[in-house]
């Protein structure tokens, strides 16, 4: 069955920081690959996906995403973090081949942003 | 286009009773999906509906079942609620051919409380 970790349950960051959310996926194939950010009492919003192709995705709101085949990892980024950006972050990934499962999610990261 | 909308927002229920949640998907999205949010097990998969047929389904007992209409709406219903039932409750829709598939679009969730 496939997993999806994300090590850290918690990470602070100070504002105009850089940022790098980990996560690592166990699938017997490439699977497709997907970040999504939920705020507080909202829904969750995809940031980004990959496919196939280019290992390095560009999102939304100034995310962007490496696929690393050989670390079967695909961690997200963001060059400077704005206070708006404060929220739970989730890591998700389905199975390229079609599955019964839908996405399978890692458990969340939460962003704390410091002034 | 209008986001995926899902009513009620907040609900209350008693054990015992039972329960529907509505979801409206993305004009033009053919499939939806339901997803069960707790701080424990974080995001699991409930079900898919594609064309009023359920193709996927999650690991979750009887009591969980749901339905797609021919406009593509669908509906939700928990039988015999128990504590544990309380969560939110978060319904996704998606193109339905090729990698669009996978690509969800998160609703705001509905609130379910169990008392």
């Amino acid at each position: 069955a496939q997993s999806v970790t994300q090590p850290d349950i918690h990470i602070t960051v100070s504002e105009g920081a850089s940022l790098e959310l980990r996560c690592n996926y166990s699938y017997g194939a490439t699977p497709y690959l997907f970040w999504y950010v939920q705020s507080p009492g909202q829904g969750l919003q995809l940031l980004l996906k990959y496919f196939s192709g280019d290992t390095l995705v560009q999102g939304i709101k100034g995310f962007e995403a490496e696929f690393k085949r050989s670390q079967s990892s695909f961690n997200l980024r963001k060059p400077s973090v704005h206070w708006s950006d404060a929220a739970e972050y989730f890591c998700a990934v389905a199975p390229s081949g079609g599955g019964a499962d839908g996405l399978t999610f890692g458990k969340g990261t939460h962003l704390i942003i410091q002034p | 286009k209008a986001g995926v909308t899902q009513t009620p927002r907040y609900l209350i229920k008693t054990r015992g009773q039972q329960v529907t949640l509505s979801c409206s998907p993305i004009s033009g999205h053919r499939s939806v999906s339901w997803y069960q949010q707790t701080p424990g097990q974080g995001l699991q998969f409930l079900f898919e509906y594609f064309s009023e047929t359920q193709r996927n389904k999650g690991n979750f007992p009887g009591r969980f079942s749901g339905r797609q209409f021919s406009n593509s709406r669908s509906e939700m219903n928990v039988s015999t609620l128990e504590l544990g039932d309380s969560a939110l409750y978060l319904c996704a829709s998606s193109p339905s051919t090729g990698t669009g598939a996978y690509e969800q679009y998160f609703g705001p969730g509905t609130r379910l409380t169990v008392t």
